[in-house]
């Protein structure tokens, strides 16, 4: 089983919210993890969005919008990538990430598309 | 404003050592507040990291990869380079490197390696 499991597609209107999940392996606890957060466009190398432990531990990157953020949802041990208001250049790939036996791991990446 | 460009072969023979170079400029290499990782992503999947090296001299691999991974720092030319030993398809990818702190902050555009025969 994958330590990080994210859905490989997802939909949103613009103006709607999104939320891609990325969900840890069980015996993982997300409320001890810090979640990290990229997006990538085509032909481009991921950007780093945000990392988010809790509500009041989490970063935001630099010139990251603030309709970026990040929660949990420990019923479903599983970090989030909230975007609301989603507009059409949100329309990429979202990979998340977080650090685990000494070693840095990704989920499979989620496609967000808009429409 | 840092700057990362990943350079090397596009095409690799079966059974051989892929060999890559990240060239740095607008940090020098051996600041010792940053990692130098080596990444990549197999086409249409998610990204895997291979490994980072410390000015120290320090590394840390993915033990996935670690049989086949070396590292290795050139301060004098601003740069550090990744070899991959007995590569076979399954090494296809984008090869990036990237500068990490907390997260991997500044990244090459990538180099696409296809190991092919």
């Amino acid at each position: 089983q994958a330590v990080l499991t994210q859905p490989s597609s997802l939909s949103a209107s613009p103006g709607a919210s999104a939320s891609v999940t990325c969900t840890l392996r069980s015996g993982i606890d997300v409320r001890l993890c810090r979640i990290y957060w990229y997006q990538q466009k085509p032909g481009s190398p991921p950007q780093f969005l945000l990392n988010h432990k809790s509500d009041s531990d989490n970063v935001q990157g630099s010139g990251v919008p603030r309709r970026f953020s990040g929660s949990i949802d420990a019923s479903a041990n599983a970090g989030i990538l909230v975007i609301s208001g989603v507009q059409f250049e949100d329309e990429s790939d979202y990979h998340c990430m977080m650090w685990h036996n000494s070693t840095w791991v990704f989920g499979g990446g989620t496609k967000l598309t808009v429409l | 404003q840092v700057q990362l460009q990943e350079s090397g072969p596009g095409l690799v023979r079966p059974s051989q050592t892929l060999s890559l170079t990240c060239t740095v400029s607008g940090d020098p290499i051996n600041n010792g507040a940053y990692y130098w990782s080596w990444l990549r992503q197999p086409p249409h999947e998610g990204l895997e990291w291979i490994g980072y090296i410390h000015h120290s001299g320090n590394t840390f691999y993915n033990p996935s990869l670690k049989s086949r991974v070396t590292i290795l720092l050139d301060p004098s030319e601003n740069q550090f380079s990744l070899n991959v030993t007995s590569v076979t398809a399954a090494d296809t990818a984008v090869y990036y490197c990237a500068r990490s702190g907390d997260h991997f902050d500044f990244w090459g555009q990538g180099i696409l390696v296809t190991v092919s025969s």
